[in-house]
């Protein structure tokens, strides 16, 4: 069974530093592309950016250039998306999903993991 | 960047109804448009890919169609588990946009 797992809830200050994880298992990790996608409360989804865990090669969109790092460690299927200096507006739910490569769709979700970030 | 443009933001309609839901592209996107629905607290759900490629598992009152820079998500008769909010999204070129959501809510 096709599984993405992301980390748990967080609640963080404005100006601390975070890391959230996705974990992959029931599929080949490395065939795969890892996007992003933040949907903030009660709004809609946008696509942050993507990494492709053979060669760690990332794109990002140019709103979150420079705001947020992907990385990946295909050792243990796991991708990362981390800030270094959270704001308040990063509050948002964060899904992780999977693209089969260039030409594909998203086509498989995880649950999101949610992010808080209040004083 | 590519901008996608759905309309409307919101649709009120009723089971049984025939709704279509359209997305456009700032530029030409071929055919590399999904479709997406997401109810409330859940991920997404791929429901056609490629303009009209109906994923699998997913009902035949569903349809897309399009190409280029105008797009149609067609709902060929409303059923209750129907009603969410349905995206599409360009992955014809970086970064992979997505509209701005169409909230598909019971008259």
């Amino acid at each position: 069974e096709v599984q993405l797992v992301q980390s748990g809830a967080e609640v963080k200050k404005p100006g601390e530093s975070l890391r959230i994880s996705c974990k992959g298992s029931g599929f080949s990790f490395t065939n795969y592309w890892i996007t992003w996608v933040r949907q903030m409360p009660g709004k809609g989804l946008e696509w942050m950016g993507r990494i492709d865990p053979t060669d760690s090669n990332t794109n990002y969109s140019p709103s979150f250039q420079g705001h947020v790092t992907i990385s990946v460690d295909k050792s243990i299927s796991t991708a990362y998306l981390q800030w270094s200096s959270l704001k308040a507006s990063d509050t948002a739910r964060y899904y992780c999903a999977r693209i089969y490569g260039s030409g594909w769709p998203v086509d498989y979700w995880g649950q999101g993991t949610l992010v808080t970030v209040s004083s | 960047d590519i901008q996608m443009t759905q309309s409307p933001s919101t649709l009120s309609a009723s089971v049984g109804d025939r709704v279509t839901i359209t997305c456009r592209a700032s530029q030409t996107i071929s055919r590399w448009l999904a479709w997406y629905q997401q109810k409330p607290g859940k991920a997404p759900n791929l429901l056609i890919s490629e303009a009209s490629s109906l994923e699998t598992g997913v009902p035949s009152r569903f349809s897309g169609s399009g190409s280029g820079t105008e797009f149609t998500l067609t709902i060929s008769s409303l059923q209750p588990d129907d009603f969410a909010t349905y995206y599409c999204q360009q992955y014809n070129s970086f970064p992979y946009s997505f509209g701005q959501g169409t909230n598909l809510e019971i008259k």
